[in-house]
């Protein structure tokens, strides 16, 4: 079974610029996250899809960051304009989404973004 | 809402030693209780998680890991440890109920030396 995939795996970009991220889940899964992980710091979760429904975008700059999942399949995570403070790992996890004690989930290589 | 804290931020440990990651959570619900692995420039694996049931749990690698509810700890334990298990190690929390949002700790860099 095909794990997470996302790409890049590495960027960097100039503060102002744009950028965009992509990540396919596993097959079959219906909820996708994206994390963002700063060095020295745990994962936080940016924003929860339920097939193409927006979960939870609580913790999502919205000025900023965007996501889209829009056939419930592959997501993308855009930036626009990049700030110093994003320079970070964007973390792509997936889960089958039933939302019981067995949702366990799984995790992509990740995107490191460097933000000059 | 959770929280998860990882006193250690680093842990050097001989090769061959016992280890013991510590990770305390707060929460006024109920939780279920996750430790994950991530390797040099990879993504996060699951070690082992506490869904219910017995509070010491068994993972892959060897790692175990006893839920505490009265000390509202989840620490993470190996006997003996091997070169090949230098990474950082991520406790994190979530409610059983809901979206199962993770909450994660800041990590534990464990290096194990020769």
């Amino acid at each position: 079974e095909a794990g997470v995939a996302q790409s890049p795996r590495y960027k960097i970009i100039e503060k102002r610029q744009s950028v965009a991220f992509w990540c396919n889940p596993i097959s079959g899964h219906a909820t996708l996250y994206w994390y963002q992980q700063i060095l020295g710091q745990g994962p936080k979760l940016l924003i929860q899809f339920q097939n193409n429904g927006v979960v939870d975008d609580s913790q999502l700059p919205k000025d900023r960051f965007s996501a889209e999942r829009l056939k419930g399949v592959d997501s993308t995570l855009k930036i626009q304009p990049a700030k110093l403070e994003d320079s970070a790992v964007y973390l792509c996890a997936s889960s089958t989404g039933t939302f019981s004690s067995t949702d366990t989930q799984y995790f992509g290589p990740g995107t490191r973004l460097t933000v000059l | 809402a959770q929280s998860v804290t990882q006193l250690d931020s680093q842990v050097p440990v001989f090769e061959e030693a016992p280890v013991e990651l510590r990770c305390n959570y707060s929460s006024s619900v109920s939780v279920y209780l996750f430790w994950y692995v991530q390797y040099p420039n990879q993504g996060l694996q699951l070690l082992l998680k506490y869904l219910s049931g017995s509070t010491l749990v068994k993972g892959i690698n060897g790692f175990e890991a006893e839920f505490n509810k009265s000390q509202t700890s989840f620490h993470l334990r190996k006997p003996s440890v091997h070169i090949s298990d230098t990474a950082e190690y991520f406790c994190a929390v979530s409610k059983i109920s809901g979206t199962y949002k993770y909450i994660f700790g800041t990590g534990t860099r464990l290096k194990v030396l020769a």
